[in-house]
């Protein structure tokens, strides 16, 4: 898996938006974006995938640099249940078993 | 809820031990996956299991094993416990065989080895 580079922590007031950055300069063309998200005590859990187009669901949006180079996960108003570890991961779209590589992802604390 | 369930939730044993750690994954999913967190070393990828065939191996220790049965449930067995394998294990399964898509983690098992 190609190596993404994530800030150790951030802090966000509740209500607010959160941008969170993720740094993948050695992405390939074939590689997806993947964002997933452990909350305390509990697995981790999907947040949203993307490859080139910016990308939106119920849970959170995924904009991505041009060049692919790096990506933002934007929360669009943090709330306390937000308070968790998120993971930036790249995944190959190509053929074979890819594991989930799970770097030390970003501690995001939100402040009432 | 991830639709993902394992068994039991805390297991406290001591060292020298051997215990069965138990995944049920999502109705329709195929591949099973087992990962182990600790504090210090984070989330690590250990085994994957694709309709009842193991897939692919990550850093999982010779005294640990798993399988796949044929109802897809998967078991983890871990044996000759040491202090050091005290940790989280989760299981995570997908409809795919490990491709790009989604993967569905379990609540985890807490595993305290004394």
């Amino acid at each position: 898996d190609a190596k993404t580079t994530q800030p150790n922590s951030m802090e966000s007031n509740e209500e607010e938006p959160v941008h969170l950055p993720c740094n993948h300069s050695t992405i390939s063309g074939t590689d997806y974006i993947h964002w997933y998200r452990q909350l305390p005590s509990q697995g981790p859990e999907y947040v949203i995938h993307g490859l080139t187009s910016n990308v939106n669901n119920r849970m959170a949006s995924l904009a991505i640099a041009e060049d692919r180079k790096s990506s933002t996960l934007i929360l669009h108003r943090a709330t306390l249940r937000d308070a968790a570890v998120y993971y930036c991961i790249l995944r190959d779209s190509g053929a074979g078993s890819y594991q989930l590589t799970f770097g030390k992802g970003t501690k995001l604390s939100v402040i009432p | 809820d991830s639709g993902v369930t394992q068994t039991p939730k805390h297991l406290i044993t001591a060292t020298g031990q051997r215990v069965t750690l138990r995944c049920s994954p999502r109705s329709g999913d195929l591949s099973v996956y087992w990962y182990q967190q600790s504090l210090d070393q984070g989330l690590q990828f250990l085994i994957q299991y694709y309709n009842g065939e193991e897939r692919a191996k990550g850093n999982i220790l010779e005294r640990f094993s798993a399988q796949q049965f044929p109802d897809l449930h998967s078991e983890l067995n871990l044996s000759s416990l040491e202090l050091g394998d005290s940790a989280l294990y989760f299981c995570a399964s997908s409809v795919d065989s490990g491709g790009a898509g989604r993967r569905f983690f379990g609540p985890g098992t807490r595993l305290t080895v004394l």
